[in-house]
């Protein structure tokens, strides 16, 4: 597509339920990124993949987040029993090939996600 | 835990006026630092990616330094534009990831 597109666009839902975000990147892109934003901060590494492989998952804030790239495009962001401190902006990102940092990152409009 | 720092965190300026703010940064270990402009309900949408030390870059009325060695960059703006008004965020890359600092949000007056 023409830009890194994420649905939802919005996302409410209760304490305790799971939730699924995806992220379909620029096509062609290699690298993609998954962010958290807290109004009014700047973006929170979660996890990053190059094609389909995980390449650093240090960001998820523990096990009840995962992520997934199975066939090296659209992503998954899953938060499982979400809580009420899951509520942030998720922003994908994605970059046409690793280049050593060089490759800027072009972000998606991100799903806001509310837990009630 | 890499720290990425920006000052100031909040800027108003009157429209024409010309200003700057500063990413800070661990120097050692230095790869690559990006600007990004980030407009309230849009995107972060990138300005530079800098690399190496003394790099300047310009894209119209915006500028950067980098410094590596004493660990900061600088974002000039010359003549505000209300349009300039947005969040500016400088991201360090630390590994494969990149890590952003918190932001300076311009405010530019007419």
């Amino acid at each position: 597509g023409a830009g890194v597109s994420q649905s939802p666009r919005y996302k409410v839902t209760k304490r305790g339920q799971d939730v699924a975000l995806r992220c379909d990147p620029i096509s062609g892109h290699v690298s993609l990124y998954w962010y958290r934003q807290a109004l009014g901060q700047g973006p929170e590494f979660l996890t990053y993949f190059n094609y389909e492989a995980q390449q650093d998952k240090s960001g998820l804030p523990n096990d009840r987040f995962s992520a997934e790239r199975p066939e090296g495009s659209i992503s998954t962001l899953t938060i499982q029993r979400t809580e009420q401190r899951d509520s942030a902006m998720y922003r994908c990102a994605s970059s046409l090939v690793w280049q050593g940092g060089v490759e800027k990152l072009f972000f998606g409009s991100g799903t806001q996600l509310s837990v009630l | 835990i890499l720290n990425v720092e920006q000052s100031p965190q909040s800027l108003h300026v009157q429209e024409g006026d010309s200003t700057n703010f500063t990413c800070s940064f661990p120097s050692s270990n230095f790869y690559a630092l990006h600007w990004y402009r980030w407009e309230t309900a849009k995107s972060p949408e990138a300005l530079f990616v800098m690399t190496l030390n003394g790099d300047e870059k310009k894209k119209g009325r915006i500028s950067a330094t980098l410094n590596t060695k004493e660990g900061y960059s600088y974002l000039y703006i010359k003549g505000s534009q209300p349009e300039d008004s947005a969040t500016y965020l400088c991201a360090l890359l630390y590994g494969q990831n990149f890590v952003f600092g918190p932001g300076t949000r311009l405010s530019v007056l007419p």
